[in-house]
């Protein structure tokens, strides 16, 4: 089984300010994460993903996201909030075998100028 | 290249009536997905094609749902007899194999009267 903790529906941050997303997963084999985000009215755009190769993954519009087993995490960072980065930001988790992606239930950044 | 694309964008309908979603999936894509998304929610996995075949359709929730993908590009879901609780965007996603990630279409926004 697979399943996805999004911790926070609504994050607030400061136009220039750091950004922090959190993702916590279950899965009983070693995953593949994703991070999508959803634009108003769009479908879902891939941030990033990881594949089990290198723990720290950049993405686009300079979004990263840290792969931490211990602790069962993918949190995604951006060092500074852009106006643009106002959307909705899924986690997602896909195991093994199985070909179906898990979601989460998603966070909505606003960021305030 | 061109995207994976969806129609209608939108589709309203009245409670009892059939409906068609159609997805065109990625050129040379073998893997095509169909998720559906509720309000506030993240995407629930409802359907998998590898080829021709449903691989996985685990996510159906019942049999008013069908989907099929006769040629192995073009997919389409069926709804019987809708009901209210059926309104959702519903998205389509493509790869190019089991392994790859999934690209989203825009999302077909079903309105159920």
């Amino acid at each position: 089984a697979q399943s996805v903790t999004q911790l926070g529906s609504h994050v607030s941050v400061s136009e220039g300010a750091l950004v922090l997303l959190r993702c916590n997963y279950s899965s009983s084999v070693p995953p593949y994460l994703f991070w999508y985000v959803q634009y108003p009215n769009q479908g879902l755009q891939l941030l990033l993903k990881y594949t089990s190769a290198a723990t720290l993954v950049k993405g686009i519009n300079g979004f990263e996201a840290e792969f931490k087993k211990s602790e069962t995490s993918f949190h995604l960072t951006k060092p500074s909030a852009h106006m643009s980065d106002a959307a909705e930001y899924f986690c997602a988790v896909k195991s093994g075998g199985y070909q179906k992606v898990t979601f989460g239930t998603g966070t909505k950044l606003q960021v305030i100028p | 290249g061109a995207g994976v694309s969806q129609t209608p964008s939108n589709k309203v309908t009245e409670k009892g009536k059939y409906v068609e979603l159609r997805c065109d999936p990625i050129s040379g894509h073998t893997a095509l997905y169909w998720y559906r998304q509720s309000l506030g929610q993240g995407p629930e996995f409802l359907i998998y094609f590898q080829g021709t075949g449903a691989a996985d359709d685990s996510g159906l929730p019942n049999d008013r749902f069908f989907a099929v993908r006769p040629e192995g590009s073009v997919s389409t879901l069926k709804i019987q007899r809708t009901e209210r609780g059926d309104s959702a965007v519903y998205l389509c996603a493509s790869s190019s194999n089991r392994a790859d990630t999934q690209y989203f279409g825009p999302g077909t926004r079903l309105t159920v009267l």
